[in-house]
């Protein structure tokens, strides 16, 4: 366990819903990342937040995905309209500002849309 | 730009005897350079990182990796594989610790 949580762990969701899932980095850990898997390849980079300020989003990220960090501590990952091409582990991890090349990542969210 | 190729997506190897799991990376600055292992339904941990310090990096459970510049390399090592090491194991760049790009993994069993 390195001390960043995700929920739900898992979500089944139907072809057109909404669906949000929530990361708890580490508590003092300033940055905040969030990536998508899919079966047999690596993490693939969405977005990160360092502290509230997102600061940098991936073309992956398209405009049905919005990630939010209201007050610097958990983040959101919602997805609208989700399509059958969403399902996937998505992944959160943190670090600190000054230790930014070591992140520490969450168990991960599978979404699997029917 | 940034990027990892994993040179084996599967490696097997008898249980004692020594694993090379083999990482070639692209980048336009001096890169960091990490191997993460993901062990069945459990998160991703980091094994060892290398972030322009010493060349060779020594990791958690034995494993260690040598930064490679004019190879452009950073493979993975460890001299004795246990059952515990069989996992996924992904190579991952970093420009300056902003975005951070992983291999497609390398899958290692180890035969009893």
């Amino acid at each position: 366990d390195t001390g960043v949580s995700q929920d739900p762990r898992h979500k089944i969701t139907k072809r057109g819903q909404n669906v949000t899932f929530r990361c708890d980095p580490i508590s003092e850990h300033n940055r905040l990342y969030w990536y998508r898997q899919t079966l047999g390849q690596g993490p693939e980079f969405l977005t990160y937040f360092q502290n509230e300020a997102q600061l940098e989003k991936s073309r992956l990220l398209s405009d049905r995905f919005s990630a939010e960090r209201p007050k610097g501590s958990f983040s959101t990952l919602e997805i609208q309209r989700t399509e059958q091409g969403d399902s996937a582990m998505y992944l959160c991890a943190s670090s600190l500002r000054q230790h930014q090349e070591t992140q520490y990542f969450g168990p991960g969210t599978r979404l699997l849309v029917l | 730009a940034q990027s990892v190729t994993q040179l084996d997506s599967h490696v097997s190897v008898s249980e004692g005897t020594p694993v090379l799991l083999r990482c070639n990376y692209s980048s336009s600055y001096s890169p960091s350079l990490f191997w993460y292992v993901q062990h069945p339904n459990k998160g991703l941990q980091l094994l060892l990182k290398y972030t322009s310090a010493a060349t060779l990096v020594k990791g958690i459970n034995g494993f260690e990796a040598e930064f490679k510049k004019s190879e452009t390399s950073f493979h993975l090592t460890k001299p004795s594989a246990h059952m515990s090491d069989a996992a996924e194991y992904f190579c991952v760049v970093s420009d300056l610790g902003n975005q951070f790009y992983f291999g497609t993994g390398t899958s290692l069993t180890v035969i009893p």
